[in-house]
């Protein structure tokens, strides 16, 4: 398996821009987090989902930032529009749930910087 | 919610001495601990975990405790090597099927001095 893949690996784009990020889980797992990392804050969560639903979004910032999961392969974690305080490493992690264990496996991450 | 409080933030110690990393939490709920691995750039990585079912849980120079009356649980790195430098993030998770989110540390950086 080639683990959580998420694209791009950076992304710099400029204040007021759309910005999309994007995430494959690993083929059976059930569950999918977006995390935010910054020095400042630590890992956050964002918001997650159980088979393509959204449980908890309730560390999503504010209505600039959505996320979705329109099947069990894709996610997405959009920012429109983006602000350079939303520089930071987006990661997406999946994990199997129930007798699958607790483990979340993390991508590699989306560095995004926003001038 | 889940508040997960870690300590040291930081830590340097000498190749071959041990590290303890500790950490506190809020939920009297919680029942699963795992500890993430980062080193610089990379991905964070499970390297051990435990369930409130358990005091103590080691994997070769690895272990975590747990003292659940205290709410606060330790990853203890024995005979420590270059490697081992990374930041570590300890995590919380409360039990019920409809729960799955951690709840993070802020994360130790440990550098280990050759």
């Amino acid at each position: 398996d080639a683990g959580v893949i998420q694209s791009p690996r950076h992304e710099v784009t400029e204040m007021g821009q759309e910005v999309t990020l994007r995430c494959k889980p690993i083929s059976g797992h059930d569950y999918l987090f977006w995390y935010r990392q910054t020095m400042m804050r630590g890992l956050e969560l964002l918001i997650y989902f159980n088979n393509n639903v959204p449980i908890d979004d309730s560390g999503m910032p504010e209505d600039r930032f959505s996320a979705k999961m329109p099947n069990a392969s894709f996610s997405t974690l959009k920012i429109q529009p983006s602000e350079p305080r939303d520089s930071a490493v987006y990661f997406c992690a999946s994990s199997p749930g129930l007798a699958g264990g607790h483990e979340q496996y993390f991508g590699p991450g989306t560095r995004l910087t926003v001038t | 919610g889940e508040n997960v409080e870690q300590h040291p933030s930081t830590l340097s110690v000498q190749e071959g001495d041990s590290a303890v990393i500790k950490c506190t939490y809020s939920d009297s709920a919680s029942n699963y601990f795992p500890w993430y691995k980062q080193e610089l750039g990379k991905r964070p990585q499970l390297i051990i975990d435990i369930r409130s079912n358990v005091g103590e849980k080691k994997d070769q120079r690895i272990a975590v405790t747990l003292n659940k009356t205290a709410k606060h649980f330790s990853l203890h790195i024995t005979e420590t090597q270059p490697e081992d430098s990374a930041v570590y993030f300890c995590a919380a998770k409360k039990s019920g099927a409809g729960s799955y989110q951690l709840t993070f540390g802020k994360g130790t950086k440990l550098s280990v001095i050759p």
